[in-house]
């Protein structure tokens, strides 16, 4: 079975701060994928990145940077200088690469981002 | 313009009443995806479509119909519901089922509520 846990249901910061939204796994597959979505208030999931479970490098895209670790089977968020329009609520999702998988995304509970001017 | 559109935005319903949600991708992909998002639980995958034909139904009640009649078009049909299905009806769409890599698009939503 797999399952992913974000630890964080609600994270307040003010704006400029930096923020890491914590996301820990468990899969018994060798090869999967993890994603991180962003739901604003809109409703909609706004897909932000993919990793590869063979692939460790950390990616920063903008103010975002992700790290995948996987001796500690994390994929942590990081936002620099948050911003009020980064106020969402972030999921963090992992998919198998089984045959039988059928795109199941596993999502975490989610973690509430306040950006506060 | 979203890729995914999805009709009504908020429903509300009462339990004897027969309604239905429609979902739309404009991305040419071949997979759609119906989820639940509930207060405080995660995302459920409810059903999972390829190329029109259904590929999974994760346990969900028969009061929950879907359809899905092209690879465009996906409906959720609703009949004799419960005050607990009042949720977030999440549709998602992928270039396919198959790949796992693919990421899914999702659209706005529809916030059922059920009186």
């Amino acid at each position: 079975a797999q399952k992913v846990t974000q630890a964080q249901t609600e994270i307040s910061v003010v704006e400029k701060e930096d923020v890491t939204l914590d996301c820990v796994y468990e899969t018994r597959d060798t090869t999967y994928y993890l994603f991180w979505y962003k739901q604003p208030p809109s409703g909609e999931l706004v897909f932000l990145i993919r990793r590869n479970s063979f692939d460790e490098q950390n990616e920063i895209s903008g103010r975002y940077s992700w790290n995948f670790q996987k001796s500690t089977s994390s994929f942590n968020f990081t936002i620099t200088a948050s911003q009020v329009v980064d106020s969402a609520v972030y999921f963090c999702a992992l998919r198998n690469a089984g045959g039988t998988s059928y795109g199941k995304l596993t999502f975490g509970q989610g973690t509430i981002l306040t950006v506060h001017p | 313009e979203t890729g995914v559109t999805q009709t009504p935005r908020h429903l509300v319903m009462g339990m004897t009443n027969k309604k239905s949600l429609k979902c739309e991708q404009h991305l040419g992909h071949n997979a759609m995806y119906w989820y639940k998002q509930s207060a405080k639980k995660p995302l459920e995958l409810m059903f999972v479509y390829s190329l029109e034909e259904r590929v999974e139904n994760n346990s969900v009640p028969s009061r929950f119909s879907p359809e899905c009649p092209n690879s465009s078009h996906l409906f959720l049909h609703l009949h004799t519901l419960q005050p607990e299905d009042s949720a977030l009806y999440l549709c998602a769409s992928s270039q396919d089922s198959g790949g796992a890599y693919n990421e899914q698009f999702f659209g706005p939503g529809t916030r059922l509520t059920v009186l």
